[in-house]
């Protein structure tokens, strides 16, 4: 079964920068498993911020960008604000699946 | 602008079929290339996706739930629907429909319960 890994928790500082990152257990994390980044806030549906790697979409902030880094699809946020704080999620494609990583609860703090 | 909203029972019991629909409004679900999608999420813990389909008949589901799950679209009621066999406990979720995960429902709960 494939597995999708993230860090489970990260803590930022308002206004630092920092990088989640998303493993695939089958290796390297290409353009082609389309990766997607979601963020999550309590009580709230998911929210796209990327697709297909680096794409925003027209609500993402400019503090967010996504890259492959290492084999991994990579979510960086530059200045983060209190308001970054949530669970984000990254999706991976597998002939055609998505499958969600486990979520990276993000502490701006 | 285009909004989806699920429906269906919250409360389904043990080994029976959970049914939910997803309405599509502002827009049609025929328009477009766009894959539409269940996902579900329990409390406290992450999402999954549970599979999506398009209007051109292409469906992928998730492996481990594949052998009890049937996602169809219907274009003249402008909705498509989840079926989800044999339930457990584990089947308690919030589920979430969403159009190319870019427009999402606001989820609906189904617990299953006797």
């Amino acid at each position: 079964q494939t597995v999708v890994t993230q860090e489970p928790s990260l803590t930022v500082s308002p206004g630092g920068t920092v990088t989640l990152t998303c493993a695939s257990s089958t290796g390297a994390v290409t353009s082609g498993y389309y990766p997607n980044w979601f963020q999550q806030k309590p009580g709230q549906a998911p929210r796209a911020l990327i697709y297909n790697t680096d794409n925003k979409l027209s609500w993402t902030p400019a503090r967010f960008s996504g890259s492959l880094l290492g084999g991994k699809a990579a979510l960086t946020l530059s200045g983060v604000q209190p308001e970054d704080e949530a669970e984000y999620y990254c999706l991976l494609y597998y002939g055609g699946v998505g499958v969600f990583g486990g979520g990276t609860k993000l502490t701006v703090l | 602008q285009v909004q989806l909203q699920e429906s269906g029972p919250g409360l389904v019991k043990p080994s029976q079929t959970l049914s939910l629909t997803c309405t599509v409004s502002g827009g049609s679900i025929s328009s477009g290339f766009y894959f539409w999608s269940w996902v579900r999420q329990p409390a406290g813990k992450g999402l999954e996706c549970i599979g999506r389909i398009n209007t051109s008949g292409s469906i992928h589901y998730n492996p481990s739930l594949k052998s009890r799950v049937t996602i169809s679209v219907d274009t003249s009621k402008n909705h498509f629907s989840l079926k989800l066999s044999s339930v457990t406990a584990a089947d308690t979720a919030v589920y979430y429909c969403a159009r190319e995960w870019v427009v999402w429902g606001q989820g609906t709960t189904v617990i299953v319960s006797s």
